[in-house]
């Protein structure tokens, strides 16, 4: 079986801080990662993708993250935030023998001034 | 392109009302799929279509629970005798299965509140 795990399910920064969302994986077969950040009362948005090559993947906003293929992890990072960046943050796999995202419970990042 | 739309956005039913909600994915998108997501939660996935065939269904996908995809382009999806667990966000996405599946893309969702 595959999934995904958040390790936080909140984390609160203040502005301009360096922040890291956790997130590993489970699966038997080779994956796709991925980063959705979703504002109140709207859909997902793509931040980022691992679909193969480098491990380190930058995405929009400034947000960046790791592939760690050893530890099954999948980290999302951001050097310095803005209370804009203040969302819920969904890690989520695909992989091609399930045909669908499955998605982690999400992180909500508060992002204090 | 204007992304994958959703209507209606927000949708108030009493107890035991059918809703029907409706999905236009991104034109050349092949894979439409459907997402439950509960307050607090990630998306759960519901089912999805390549082209017009059914796929695959969730365990979530009760006998109440259909969707269509008719000819291959916009969905819907009915739920009949709504109860009040009903209630969640339902997810649309499209990909494209061109190049291999590399992404999906979400409509701003449809918020079902069950009283």
């Amino acid at each position: 079986a595959q999934s995904v795990t958040q390790l936080d399910s909140q984390v609160p920064v203040f502005e301009e801080a360096p922040v890291e969302l956790r997130c590993n994986y489970s699966s038997s077969v080779s994956v796709y990662l991925f980063w959705y950040v979703q504002y109140p009362n709207q859909g997902l948005q793509l931040l980022l993708k691992y679909l193969s090559g480098s491990t380190l993947v930058k995405g929009i906003n400034g947000f960046e993250a790791e592939f760690n293929k050893s530890q099954t992890s999948f980290h999302l990072r951001k050097p310095s935030v803005h209370i804009s960046d203040t969302a819920e943050y969904f890690c989520a796999l695909f992989s091609g023998g399930y045909n669908k995202l499955i998605f982690g419970a999400g992180t909500r990042l508060a992002v204090h001034p | 392109d204007t992304g994958v739309s959703q209507d209606p956005r927000h949708k108030i039913t009493k107890r035991g009302q059918n809703v029907t909600f409706r999905c236009d994915p991104i034109s050349e998108h092949n894979r439409l799929y459907w997402y439950r997501q509960t307050l607090g939660q990630g998306p759960e996935f519901l089912t999805y279509f390549q082209n017009e065939a059914q796929l695959e269904k969730s365990r979530l996908l009760s006998d109440r629970f259909s969707a269509e995809r008719p000819k291959g382009s916009f969905s819907t999806l009915e739920i009949q005798r709504t109860e009040q667990g009903d209630s969640a966000m339902y997810l649309c996405a499209s990909s494209s299965t061109d190049r291999g599946v590399t992404e999906a893309f979400f409509g701003q969702g449809t918020r079902l509140t069950v009283v």
